[in-house]
């Protein structure tokens, strides 16, 4: 398995209230991706970095933030968390090489607004 | 933005048949297009993948087929076993892999 761990893997928080996500990869791999995954859904990008401080939105950017100080950590933050929020999210990493363009996906977080 | 279709939602076939996952989607300039597997309580995982220029490959038990004129590519998983009952999502791409876009998903149900 790619190298990648997310935390907090549970989190319970409330309306109104800051949430940060992290995710840490030991694989030094170039891109980083946020999604979220809500049923009937699919998986939606959020956000993804194609290098440090190098960052880019993807199709359900609102109400979500993110930074990449380190090639390994990539941080999801939701500045006042809201019920819409709720979901399981996933982390994943890229390397976009010429042989390759699979993307490896962390183990997920799930996250609950009250 | 790309609009990503997966048919059936859900799949339920007998131990040793054989599975079929439609995947269509809207951008034709899409140039990746590949299939991942999720088990429960876990991330997905890649199975198969095609790039634009093929129009088929082959995987021991799984295979992906690419209409490009259509517009839409399967997932073909034969002699099916128990570990196949997993969620599988298409999520094809028009930037080589970069910016993903997944289907629905399709719940296959391996009966043994």
């Amino acid at each position: 398995d790619a190298g990648i761990t997310q935390s907090p893997r549970h989190k319970v928080t409330e309306t109104g209230t800051p949430v940060t996500l992290r995710c840490h990869q030991t694989e030094n791999h170039r891109y980083m991706y946020w999604y979220r995954q809500d049923p009937g859904h699919g998986l939606r990008l959020i956000h993804y970095s194609y290098g440090v401080k190098d960052t880019d939105k993807g199709e359900v950017s609102d109400g979500y933030s993110v930074s990449r100080s380190k090639t390994e950590d990539f941080l999801l933050t939701l500045e006042s968390a809201t019920s819409s929020q709720t979901s399981v999210y996933f982390c994943a990493i890229s390397d976009l090489g010429t042989k390759s363009y699979e993307q490896y996906f962390g183990p997920g977080t799930r996250l609950t607004v009250t | 933005g790309e609009n990503v279709e997966q048919h059936p939602s859900t799949l339920s076939v007998q131990e040793g048949d054989s599975a079929v996952i439609k995947c269509t989607y809207s951008d034709s300039a899409s140039n990746y297009f590949p299939w991942y597997k999720q088990e429960l309580g876990k991330g997905p995982q890649l199975i198969i993948d095609i790039r634009s220029n093929v129009g088929e490959k082959k995987d021991q038990r799984i295979a992906v087929t690419l209409n490009k004129t259509a517009k839409h590519f399967s997932l073909h998983i034969t002699e099916t076993q128990p570990e196949d009952s997993a969620v599988y999502f298409c999520a094809p791409s028009r930037n080589a892999g970069n910016m993903l876009t997944f289907g629905g998903g399709t719940r296959l149900m391996v009966k043994p």
